[in-house]
């Protein structure tokens, strides 16, 4: 399974926009990129995922790079809601939809 | 979205007793279910892949017989933690798939168990 590498932690002053980097250099070309986040004594919660271009919802944006083997997840402005530990994942076209989950970057907000 | 739900959420045993957690995929249906275990501070750990109406697949490490796992229907699978001891103890995290191209997951809300 490709592996990914995140920053173990990050902080960020509330309102302020927060860019969650993620490297993943061995990536397929078939290989979707996920990000979940984790709140405390919670299960994961999906927050947005793409493939080649860039993707907004109403949560995040996810920056893609054009080779692919890196991605930056965007909140736009931080809230105190937004602490959790944000995990990248890849995910093989292959049907086994099996996520290895890396240690994550814990996001710590600064009111 | 699809949602994922887990029971109970919380759970305290003796050590030497057998608890059961279950996990439900509300509004589809699941052919596959994983389980994952996470100790604190530490990440998501993937336990075993339950396919409906076959075996698990455990991950390497994992004891099959100490984590039964059943996927008997395609919206139910349970986990069984069987003669419990309190390095058992942990947060139980399960995962459903409708089969998304997209590989998307839906994660239940974890069950924390405490063995004394």
């Amino acid at each position: 399974d490709a592996k990914t590498t995140q920053p173990n932690s990050m902080e960020s002053n509330e309102e302020e926009p927060v860019h969650l980097p993620c490297n993943h250099s061995t990536i397929s070309g078939t290989d979707y990129i996920h990000w979940y986040r984790q709140l405390p004594s919670q299960g994961p919660e999906y927050v947005i995922h793409g493939l080649t271009s860039n993707v907004n919802n109403r949560m995040a944006s996810l920056a893609i790079a054009e080779d692919r083997k890196s991605s930056t997840l965007i909140l736009h402005r931080a809230t105190l809601r937004d602490a959790a530990v944000y995990y990248c994942i890849l995910s093989r076209d292959s049907g086994t939809y099996k996520y290895i989950f890396g240690t994550g970057t814990r996001l710590k907000v600064l009111a | 979205g699809a949602v994922v739900s887990q029971h109970p959420s919380r759970v305290i045993c003796k050590s030497g007793t057998s608890v059961k957690i279950e996990c439900r995929s509300l509004d589809f249906q699941a052919t596959t279910m994983f389980w994952y275990r996470q100790f604190p501070k530490q990440s998501l750990m993937l336990m075993a892949t339950s396919n409906e109406g076959s075996k698990a697949t455990y991950e390497q490490g994992v004891e099959k017989d100490k984590f039964l796992i059943n996927h008997a229907s395609l919206t139910l699978s349970t986990l069984t933690v069987t003669s419990a001891h309190p390095e058992d103890s942990s947060f139980y995290i399960c995962s459903a798939t409708p089969g998304l191209a997209t590989g998307e997951l839906f994660f239940g809300e974890g069950s924390r168990l405490t063995v004394l």
